[in-house]
């Protein structure tokens, strides 16, 4: 059963426009939460993250927002550049748990 | 640093046949753990470790062994291949524990016939 579910496996975007992924989770008890980027053939990288004390954490393009009565998180890209074009996991975890990824988004920046 | 290596890039197995899939990683992190990932499915946790001479079982452990006998090495043994352990496999290593950022390395790619 997963509880970290990304519904959307594909999203295209136009250059310079936002990109939004979105994560939905089940488990109250996640307290962190983690957003990896992954270029085919290599390994995953970590993006951002935010912890449940937050509602929002922002690194330059990068925002993630945290709704936790609705157990929601959203990765926002503002402006999507070609390279951002990649498979984007969302992960939450628990102090006392393990790491669950959800099945991830494919983006596709187009010119 | 070479960050987490991963050996072999691709493999091929026989049903029934046994391999080990080697992981290292050269931080000196203590956390260090294996991952499958197959399609609609993200990523998989098979076993983990804390440290050295200390494993434990993730979501997936059926059919995989691992040891820890050094902080740097990681090793993920397959005892008779099956077709469903057909994926791409990777290991990754953290400083801290699964709240921590984890590192992963290039993955491995397995076809069992």
């Amino acid at each position: 059963d997963q509880q970290v579910k990304q519904n959307s496996p594909s999203l295209s975007v136009q250059e310079g426009r936002i990109s939004i992924l979105n994560c939905d989770y089940t488990n109250s008890m996640f307290d962190y939460f983690l957003w990896y980027k992954k270029y085919p053939a290599e390994g995953p990288t970590f993006l951002i993250s935010i912890s449940s004390i937050k509602d929002k954490n922002e690194d330059g393009r990068f925002t993630v927002f945290l709704n936790k009565s609705a157990k929601h998180l959203s990765l926002h890209i503002v402006p999507s550049q070609p390279g951002d074009s990649a498979v984007y996991f969302c992960a939450a975890s628990s102090s006392n748990g393990k790491l669950q990824f959800g099945a991830g988004t494919q983006v596709v920046v187009t010119p | 640093n070479a960050g987490v290596t991963q050996t072999p890039k691709f493999q091929v197995l026989k049903t029934g046949q046994s391999m080990t899939l080697q992981c290292a990683q050269d931080m000196n992190h203590e956390y260090m753990s294996w991952y499958r990932q197959d399609p609609g499915m993200g990523l998989r946790l098979i076993h983990y470790s804390v440290g050295a001479g200390i494993t434990d079982q993730g979501e997936v452990p059926n059919g995989y062994n691992v040891s820890r006998s050094t902080t740097e090495d990681f090793p993920l043994r397959l005892l008779s291949a099956a077709p469903s352990q057909t994926s791409v496999y990777f290991c990754a290593s953290s400083r801290d524990g699964n709240t921590d950022t984890q590192y992963f390395g290039p993955g491995t790619r397995l076809t069992v016939l």
